[in-house]
């Protein structure tokens, strides 16, 4: 149990173009699900929280005009990166909270590697 | 602001002997921890919760829990390569896990 799959799992686009990653969580509802960005040898950042039906919360410094979340059910949210550069690009990585046995535990996704060109 | 202190390592440890872990916080009402394991380019992976005082063993991997020192340590017995990744402590806060910086692990053959 408790799998969270992501996809795509690797992008490449050009410098202005809009991209999209899935997340959901196959298994279990997730309560709360969060978007996190790693580059390379870096720790995670955590760039937004978000809960079913309700708005992102931001971390500061994340441009939420850029980095869209929308989480629409229990099971589902979606990153979209929009007007691209390549500075964007990164691992981005979806991780989703609920209970799962017992317990209140987040799980992640596999990742998106994004190449802005 | 709260914190989760990890040495970043790397820790390097003989195939076959036991790699110790360790990780502090800041937050004395922290409740709930949890281990993660990162291989490079691949997605963290939760191997260890513990909520409690004492000792939880799952295989070859045990966390150890104080919360009145304020630590948590992962300790993987019988070490393999395949365990060489970073290894990165969280523990729950409010809204949001609080994250280590995470310790690099090098088991050597």
């Amino acid at each position: 149990g408790a799998v969270v799959s992501q996809h795509p799992s690797r992008v490449i686009c050009k410098s202005g173009t809009s991209v999209k990653i899935e997340c959901r969580s196959l298994d279990f509802q997730a309560t709360t699900m969060f978007w996190y960005r790693q580059f390379p040898k870096q720790s995670l950042m955590l760039m937004a929280t978000s809960n079913e039906g309700s708005k992102a919360t931001y971390e500061q410094g994340v441009e939420k005009d850029k980095f869209l979340i929308n989480h629409a059910s229990l099971t589902l949210s979606t990153l979209t990166v929009t007007s691209a550069h390549p500075e964007d690009s990164s691992f981005y990585i979806c991780s989703a909270r609920g209970t799962v046995g017992s317990y209140n535990e987040q799980f992640f996704g596999p990742g998106t590697r994004l190449t802005v060109l | 602001q709260k914190e989760v202190e990890q040495n970043s390592g790397p820790l390097s440890v003989p195939e076959g002997a036991i790699a110790s872990l360790n990780c502090t916080y800041s937050d004395r009402g922290s409740q709930s921890f949890f281990w993660y394991r990162q291989y490079s380019g691949k997605s963290p992976e939760l191997i260890m919760s513990i909520y409690s005082n004492g000792d939880q063993e799952d295989g070859r991997f045990t966390a150890q829990l104080n919360k009145a020192s304020q630590y948590v340590s992962l300790l993987i017995r019988d070490s393999q390569p395949s365990d060489s990744a970073t290894y990165l402590c969280a523990v729950k806060g409010n809204y949001q896990l609080i994250w280590g910086a995470g310790t690099k692990l090098i088991i050597k053959p």
